[in-house]
């Protein structure tokens, strides 16, 4: 069965470090997103791509980058991570615009 | 400016009853509805959509009706069953954005 998974599931990292979140979908899918869920704010998008080579920002993008060399993955960088970037994290994927976006699992990011 | 709002943070409804959970939202361009519902530690899955030229739409025991005029739309579960627990978010979409903007859910209890 085709499926979407991010790893790590958990990371504990400091202040200012470089941190690589990964997403890998076997839907073979165009559009990929990553999102944010934080009390308060349901789910904000990230970075979202459309295609391989292709990114573009959401809403809440600062401190955030992306890179999609392939269709199955869009990982997701924190530059210099900053401990309001504690949150959790999803990733997902959709066949196109009107199709539902299927989420994995999400990583729970804690930055001390 | 929340573009999707769910008012309700938390509803508790009997087993075998009715639950109902609303969603208002304010720009009149979204084409596509969805609701997502989420359990703990997991990605949120896909439950049920509504496009905007319709004003229902039904699947087993999950209907959403949507009211484009006065910019809202609800979930209504019957039965509900303990099963159903879970944290659920209204989401919409346009065609030219591509993009879901989400409510920030409503958590909902059956209780027995």
């Amino acid at each position: 069965d085709a499926e979407i998974t991010q790893s790590p599931r958990h990371k504990i990292t400091e202040t200012g470090r470089q941190v690589t979140l990964a997403c890998h979908q076997t839907w073979n899918h165009n559009n990929m997103f990553w999102y944010r869920q934080d009390l308060g704010h349901g789910l904000r998008l990230i970075h979202y791509s459309y295609g391989v080579h292709d990114t573009n920002k959401g809403e809440v993008s600062d401190g955030y980058s992306v890179s999609r060399s392939n269709t199955e993955d869009l990982p997701l960088t924190l530059e210099s991570a900053a401990s309001s970037q504690t949150s959790v994290y999803f990733c997902a994927s959709s066949e196109s615009w009107d199709q539902p976006q299927h989420f994995g699992d999400g990583t729970r990011l804690s930055i001390l | 400016d929340q573009q999707v709002k769910q008012n309700s943070p938390s509803l508790s409804v009997q087993e075998g009853r009715i639950s109902i959970l609303n969603c208002d939202y304010t720009n009149s361009m979204f084409d596509y509805f969805l609701w997502y519902k989420k359990y703990p530690a997991e990605g949120p899955t896909f439950l049920i959509s509504i496009s905007s030229i319709k004003d229902k739409n039904e699947d087993g025991r999950f209907t959403v009706f949507l009211n484009k005029s006065a910019k809202h739309l609800s979930l209504h579960i019957v039965p509900s069953q303990p099963g159903d627990s879970a944290v659920y978010f209204c989401a919409a979409i346009t065609g030219t954005a591509s993009k879901l903007t989400f409510g920030t859910g409503t958590r909902l209890q059956v209780t027995l």
